[in-house]
């Protein structure tokens, strides 16, 4: 089936630090999404893209949806201790129902 | 108001035992899903119902049954389960793609331990 990749796949910061993560396929995705889970918690939406280059911000954080439709970043400014958890990028191909994950990236935050 | 809840919220039960996990949806969506969660945090898609029909049934062991009684609720039946069906079970909702958003919303999980 169609993978997404996630890179890192895991990140140690220093509380205030900025973190930068992406995805990339080797198909093209007409939606991008960036979720968000906590321990215990189900994934929850963080940012939802639908166009090719939009750029869109939520509070600290802003994500992109690649001009080539392959790829998407997720940028985390000032990290603050709540920011740990697993983040996932998700995308789905024109269509199709089904949203493919990343293998996520394990977010840590020192305070 | 929780949107999405599914219980139990842990389950562990013996090898060759069936056991189901329930998920109900309150936001008035049209699609439901089941979503495994390996140790490795991988989350892979399993059944997708659409206002009741099914519409993505992944390779998955057919001791797996999803059944819809109406499009709000979407329950997982596992048969005979097995050491390897360990796993988080994540049920999530969502508009539908004539919505034009398709965006899922996620239940807060059901650990299911076999030992």
């Amino acid at each position: 089936g169609q993978q997404l990749n996630q890179s890192p796949q895991s990140m140690f910061i220093q509380e205030g630090e900025d973190v930068s993560m992406n995805c990339t396929s080797s198909s093209i995705f007409n939606t991008w999404l960036w979720y968000k889970q906590d321990p215990g918690e189900g994934p929850v939406l963080l940012i939802a893209l639908y166009k090719a280059g939009e750029l869109t911000s939520n509070g600290r954080l802003t994500a992109q949806f690649g001009i080539t439709r392959k790829d998407s970043f997720l940028n985390i400014s000032a990290s603050i201790p709540s920011d740990v958890g697993i983040y996932f990028c998700a995308g789905l191909q024109g269509g199709s129902e089904k949203l493919v994950f990343g293998k996520g990236m394990k977010l840590t935050v020192n305070p | 108001d929780t949107a999405v809840s599914q219980t139990p919220k842990y389950l562990v039960t013996q090898m060759g035992n069936d056991k189901s996990i329930k998920c109900e949806q309150n936001l008035g969506h049209d699609t439901m899903y089941w979503y495994k969660q390996d140790s490795k945090k991988f989350l892979k898609i399993m059944f997708s119902y659409n206002n009741k029909e099914l519409i993505i049934n992944e390779t998955v062991p057919n001791r797996f049954s999803p059944k819809s009684p109406d499009k709000a609720h979407l329950n997982l039946h596992i048969n005979s389960l097995e050491l390897g069906d360990s796993a988080v079970y994540f049920c999530a909702s969502s508009g539908g793609w004539d919505s034009g958003a398709n965006v899922l919303t996620f239940g807060a999980g059901s650990r299911l331990t076999v030992l």
